[in-house]
Order: C-alpha cells, then structure tokens, then sequence
C-alpha cells in the first residue's frame, strides 16, 4: 500500500512569490491533514479535512493560505504571497477515520529566500 | 488547554545502552489519547503507538516499551539496547478523542553513536 504522497520534496522560492503544494492520501482515507512544523518544533495542524470539507482551519493564515480538496481525495495547500517566515517543513497526513493514528507523508520543505 | 512537553532536548547515547524519552502532557479532557513518533533524518513522521487514557498498562514491542502514568500526566518511552538506527527525533503527541488534533511536544534528539 503507498503511504502517504507528498510534492515537491524541496522548494525554493523568492519572497512575494506564489507557491503550492501537493498531497495524495493513502486510499480511502477520509481525513487529511496539513501540518507546518517549524525548524526545531513540533508540528502544529493547520487544516483537517473530512473528505471535502475543512472541518478545522481555524490555524491557517488565510490572508495568505488557502487550501482545497476535491473530489475528497488529494488537497493542494497555497501561501500567496509567501514570507520569509513561511520557510518551514508542510506535512500532510490522513487516517482512515477520526481518532485512528495518522499516516505521515515525508513533507515539502519550503525555504522562502 | 492542551500541553506536551518533552524537556530533553537532545540525548546522546552509545549503542546498547538503554535510554528513556520522557513526556508530560497537560488536558482537562478525560478521555484523550497519547502518541509517539519517530522523525528521522528523512523527515517523515513515522508511527510509534497510541495510548488510550483509560488504558494505563504499560506496553512491550521489540526493544521498545511505554510507561503511561496518569497520576503524574506522563508518557514516557524506553529504548532497550538502543542502535544507530534509533537516531531520530522523537515527539510524542495529545489529542482530544473528538477533536482529532494532534497536539505535538518540542521533540527530543536522540542520538546513538556506535
């Protein structure tokens, strides 16, 4: 079974640019996750999907974050513009149901320069 | 409000010994759920356990073993004969069973030297 698809794996931009990232879930993962974890933290949640709906994105920036769904299965999360301060690691993760363990992608790391 | 800390920042070992990980988390849930992960270098965090709050007995696998201990609000984790491969950072993490969100401690560096 492929865990849990992340992309890019590295990303290097210039501030006040645009950039997006791509998760793809494991199979009939209903929900799905974007964590940020900064450098020498723990990762903190950003947004929680069940299937297409954000049912939790009070963390997320959205004067410059946005993030989507369709088709309840792979999510695209967007920093428009990005900061010099957004450089950090994006995870994704999904699970099966709400209170299952979640499975981790191998993250994209952003640095905004 | 929900809090986990790991005060290790960093531990070094030398490989065989045996080392201790330890976690203490704050909720004024009474039904919650405790996590452990593994980060190594590559960046993925990799799955350890889940602990349910009402199951406080402790849990063997392999070279691995948590102590829950819910009168001191700690979960803490053992490496038995640590490897090389065991150098990771570790997080262990809180979560409400409703609300599904993860709450993650700072992490603690492990490092094994052969």
């Amino acid at each position: 079974e492929a865990g849990v698809v992340q992309s890019p794996r590295y990303k290097i931009i210039e501030k006040k640019q645009p950039v997006a990232f791509w998760c793809n879930p494991i199979s009939g993962h209903n929900t799905l996750y974007w964590y940020l974890q900064n450098l020498g933290q723990g990762p903190e949640l950003l947004i929680r999907y069940e299937n297409e709906e954000a049912v939790d994105d009070s963390q997320l920036p959205k004067d410059r974050f946005s993030a989507e769904r369709l088709k309840g299965v792979d999510s695209t999360l967007k920093i428009q513009p990005a900061e010099l301060g957004d450089s950090a690691v994006y995870l994704c993760a999904s699970s099966l149901r709400t209170g299952d363990g979640y499975t981790f992608g191998s993250g994209t790391r952003l640095t905004v320069v | 409000a929900q809090k986990v800390t790991q005060a290790q920042t960093e531990i070094s070992v030398v490989e065989k010994e045996d080392v201790t990980l330890d976690c203490v988390y704050e909720t004024r849930d009474t039904t919650y759920y405790l996590f452990w992960y593994k980060q190594p270098p590559s960046g993925e965090l990799v799955f350890l356990i889940r602990r349910n709050s009402f199951d406080e007995q402790n849990e063997i696998s392999g070279r691995y073993s948590w102590n829950f201990q819910k009168s001191t609000s700690s979960f803490n984790f053992t490496i038995t004969a640590s490897q090389v491969v065991d150098s990771a950072v570790y997080f262990c993490a809180l979560s409400g069973v409703n609300t599904d969100k993860l709450i993650f401690g700072t992490g603690t560096r492990l490092q094994v030297f052969p």
